[in-house]
């Protein structure tokens, strides 16, 4: 069975600082792992995602996502906040195997950037 | 956000109402999904539709009824709905249904308030 963890409710960090959102996941086989951005009465938008590759994916608004197989984690990172990131942030995963397994989400996590 | 667009934005509706939700995707995808958003909770992936075919049905009690007459457009039809049914509905489409790599593309969703 497929999970996947956001262990943070919320973060807060200050305009200008580095941020991170965590998640970590559990899959019999190889993920493919999903960041997506909520933004108030909004629906998701699709941030980036790990497919294979590069263990650092690069995705809008200036974020990226660091795969770390052994420690089964996908955490999102911005080397410089803005307060305009603060929303809800969905990590999600699949499995590769079997095909047509559904995207599992995480609870997710409220950032919070203060000027 | 207008790549999948949904309507309307807001519904209040009481228990014994009949009301429709739509989504349209002008994306050129074949696969479409509802998804359940509950405050504090997982999305939960309702149905799930592949070239107007339900492929996916988790369980969702039958006063939801979706409908697909065409790869654009999806329905959701609401019947008899209990105040727990409130939550933010989310339509989404991608390339194809629960392929692994595929990203899904989400609309801005319908506030659905059951009074």
């Amino acid at each position: 069975a497929q999970s996947v963890a956001q262990p943070e409710d919320q973060v807060n960090v200050a305009e200008g600082n580095p941020l991170t959102v965590k998640c970590t996941y559990s899959v019999s086989g190889n993920p493919y792992l999903f960041w997506y951005v909520q933004y108030p009465n909004r629906g998701l938008q699709f941030l980036l995602k790990y497919i294979t590759g590069d263990n650092l994916v690069k995705g809008s608004y200036g974020f990226e996502a660091e795969f770390n197989k052994s420690q089964t984690s996908f955490h999102l990172k911005k080397p410089s906040a803005l307060v305009s990131d603060s929303a809800l942030y969905f990590c999600a995963v699949r499995d590769m195997f079997p095909a047509g397994t559904a995207l599992i989400f995480g609870k997710g996590t409220t950032l919070s950037v203060s000027s | 956000e207008t790549g999948v667009t949904q309507t309307p934005r807001h519904l209040v509706m009481g228990m014994t109402n009949k009301k429709s939700l739509k989504c349209e995707q002008h994306l050129g995808h074949n696969a479409m999904y509802w998804y359940k958003q509950s405050a504090k909770k997982p999305l939960e992936l309702m149905f799930v539709y592949n070239f107007k075919e339900q492929t996916e049905n988790n369980s969702v009690p039958s006063r939801f009824s979706p409908e697909c007459p065409n790869s654009s457009h999806l329905f959701l039809h609401l019947h008899t709905l209990q105040p727990e049914d409130s939550a933010l509905y989310l339509c989404a489409s991608s390339p194809v249904a629960l392929e692994s790599t595929d990203t899904q593309y989400f609309g801005p969703g319908t506030r659905l308030t059951v009074l």
